[in-house]
């Protein structure tokens, strides 16, 4: 059952654009991550909010921007992107941070 | 910082078979090891864990195992069928009072063959 939602599914943008990303959980989880899986399936985790703050911020590029609204919700934003950004996005979320993860479906995003 | 190393890329074994997919890790203070499963074109879902405390754990065809001296952990299925075919990714992350992170490994695609 689904209960990480991620939107869009799918993002094709050319080099320089922005692009945004939802996420959504409703498990009532009070942390939430976004990691990048690259073509080769390699996860890395970019950054991590407990209860609206940050608390983990990876060495990712400066376009990156994660934004909280409350604890269901985490987006991020990447300002101008580069052809490495190409990947899959995935959001999760924890009760607490060291529990299981519940994973969302992911946004590809293509940069041409 | 903690590096996880999944050994095998790619695992194929006959349904009914038992598979083993094994996992090292560096930091000696990771403590709590969870695996996930990644379907074909599906996003990656919890299946098992184990924490430090105990050296193994055992859920219906799956057991872990981990070796602390070694630093190694270790994913058991027996009885394999071809739904088990996925790419499963082994975790470490520290149990620190401060927040603590998963480093995935680099994922282990297994083949279920009839």
């Amino acid at each position: 059952e689904t209960a990480v939602f991620q939107t869009p599914n799918y993002h094709v943008t050319q080099v320089g654009n922005e692009v945004s990303f939802n996420c959504k959980q409703t498990l009532g989880h009070d942390t939430m991550y976004w990691y990048k899986q690259d073509s080769k399936k390699l996860l890395k985790i970019m950054f991590s909010y407990n209860n609206k703050q940050l608390i983990v911020n990876e060495t990712v590029p400066r376009r990156f921007s994660p934004q909280s609204s409350d604890k269901a919700h985490l987006n991020l934003r990447i300002k101008s992107v580069e052809p490495e950004d190409s990947a899959v996005y995935l959001c999760a979320s924890s009760f607490g941070t060291k529990n299981t993860l519940y994973f969302g479906a992911g946004t590809r995003l293509s940069v041409l | 910082g903690e590096k996880v190393e999944q050994h095998e890329s790619t695992l194929s074994v006959r349904e009914g078979d038992s598979a083993v997919i094994n996992c090292t890790y560096t930091d000696t203070a990771s403590s709590y090891f969870p695996w996930y499963k990644q379907e074909a074109g599906k996003s990656l879902h919890f299946v098992i864990d184990i924490r430090s405390n105990v050296d193994r754990k055992q859920s219906q065809r799956l057991t872990v195992l981990l070796d602390k001296k070694a630093k190694r952990f270790s994913l058991h299925i027996t009885a394999t069928q071809p739904e088990d075919s996925a790419i499963y990714f082994c975790a470490a992350s520290l149990a620190s009072s401060s927040f603590s992170k998963l480093v995935f490994g680099q994922g282990t695609s297994l083949s279920v063959v009839p």
